[in-house]
């Protein structure tokens, strides 16, 4: 089944500790894209990656580094979580920049 | 970075009824996209738009990409209690080699009986 996956699906973690969001697709797809989703302010794009080794800030990129050693993974990393970082986070792929995106089912995250 | 203004912000319809929502940028995009969200998932693509003008059908959907490439519309006919959720625009635009997506606040749609 074609699909992308999130782990972990729920994580509460505390304020500097170090954590990875990791993200999968199993479809071949050139470009991925991490976004937050937060109450009344929708999707923001964190990153996005147009190819492996190729990635570029989104429009909330602070505190946030991603890397695409592989074609199939594009993981988030949060080196030193902040309570402000606290959110729904959505990873997506599409086959190719400018074609839609398909969103995985989400990771919530909390910071205390 | 781009604002993406979407209303209206909530609806309450009744089963049957038609439903109406659009979005407006203060910049141009290249394609214009139409996901819903349900609860604990993550957004579904619905339409995509590719041309300025394009009106699409997917079912009882129905999107248009605006002349002016700053606004979109998306329609539902005869609503039924599935189409329940939140509905999100999104413009894509490309320069060079880079390619953003911005998503608009969402409309939440609940159908009642």
């Amino acid at each position: 089944e074609a699909q992308v996956t999130q782990n972990p699906r729920y994580l509460i973690t505390v304020t500097g500790k170090k954590l990875t969001v990791t993200c999968s697709q199993n479809m071949n797809h050139e470009y991925m894209s991490w976004y937050r989703q937060d109450p009344g302010l929708g999707l923001r794009q964190i990153y996005y990656s147009m190819n492996v080794e190729v990635t570029d800030k989104g429009d909330v990129p602070e505190g946030y580094k991603v890397s695409r050693k592989e074609k199939r993974n594009f993981p988030l990393i949060l080196e030193s979580p902040s309570p402000n970082q606290t959110s729904l986070y959505f990873c997506a792929s599409s086959p190719y920049v400018d074609h839609e995106q398909y969103f995985g089912p989400g990771t919530r995250l909390t910071v205390t | 970075g781009q604002q993406l203004n979407q209303s209206p912000q909530s609806m309450f319809i009744q089963e049957g009824e038609d439903v109406s929502m659009n979005c407006t940028s203060s910049s141009i995009f290249n394609t214009w996209l139409w996901y819903k969200q349900e609860p604990g998932e993550g957004p579904v693509l619905l339409i995509a738009l590719y041309k300025a003008g394009e009106l699409t059908s997917n079912g009882r959907l129905t999107a248009q990409f605006g002349i002016t490439r700053k606004d979109s519309f998306l329609n539902i006919s005869a609503s039924i209690p599935s189409d329940v959720g939140i509905y999100f625009c999104a413009g894509q635009l490309r320069a060079g080699t880079a390619s953003k997506l911005t998503f608009g606040t969402g409309t939440r749609l609940q159908v009642t009986l």
